[in-house]
């Protein structure tokens, strides 16, 4: 119940094109999804999170999409670019809880131009 | 400094040696957290302090021992390590455990000889 199930393992988009990665997850308490990024050498940063309370949030060219029924989240990357080219992993928490971030198994994303 | 910072970066060791990874947090948090990163499980979980008090201990093996003298600091002190133990350690920090954004420190690489 406390996993998050990320998909794919691996990604290779060409310039300009999205790139999504899909996150699933079974306990229904969970209502905070961020998703983090990381670059080789350098350790995960946060990209961007959404709350159950809409069900799409969007900065610059990273879109996340909430489906609340289905108990899943994505994110799309639009107009990929090899800058992209990175590791991210998605997460799921409960507010009402103390516990820490459960993180997916991560997806490595290559952006080719 | 800023963030996160881990010492030292990179760390060769035998099976027999004693050495501790050190993390230091500038943020002002009262969370930190020790993660392992491998291709086999990408974000490992394995300990998490709050207030200096450990909150959870994700069965890892003895000989590693973690030790958070106060809340800017956290040490991972290492004895006979198994190849099998070769990996990133990263460490986070965050405001609190819970749907808080999490920093992590660029890691210390591992090798075990």
């Amino acid at each position: 119940q406390q996993q998050v199930k990320q998909s794919p393992q691996s990604l290779i988009v060409q310039k300009g094109g999205i790139s999504i990665i899909n996150c699933a997850y079974e306990n229904t308490a969970f209502d905070y999804f961020p998703w983090y990024q990381q670059f080789p050498g350098k350790g995960p940063a946060l990209l961007i999170a959404i709350r159950p309370d809409v069900s799409e949030k969007k900065e610059g060219r990273f879109t996340i999409s909430f489906n609340k029924s289905a108990k899943q989240f994505s994110l799309h990357i639009m107009d990929s670019q090899p800058g992209d080219s990175a590791t991210y992993f998605c997460a799921a928490n409960t507010d009402s809880g103390n516990t820490p971030l459960v993180f997916g198994k991560g997806t490595r994303l290559s952006v080719i131009a | 400094e800023t963030g996160v910072t881990q010492t030292p970066r990179h760390l060769v060791m035998g099976m027999t040696n004693k050495k501790s990874l050190k993390c230091e947090q500038h943020l002002g948090h009262n969370a930190m957290y020790w993660y392992k990163q491998s291709a086999k499980k990408p974000l490992e979980l394995m300990f998490v302090y709050s207030l200096e008090e450990r909150v959870e201990n994700n069965s890892v093996p003895s000989r590693f021992s973690p030790e958070c003298p106060n809340s800017s600091h956290l040490f991972l002190h290492l004895h006979t390590l198994q190849p099998e133990d070769s990996a990133l350690y990263l460490c986070a920090s965050s405001q609190l455990i819970g749907p808080y954004e999490q920093y992590f420190g660029p890691g210390t690489r591992l090798t075990v000889t």
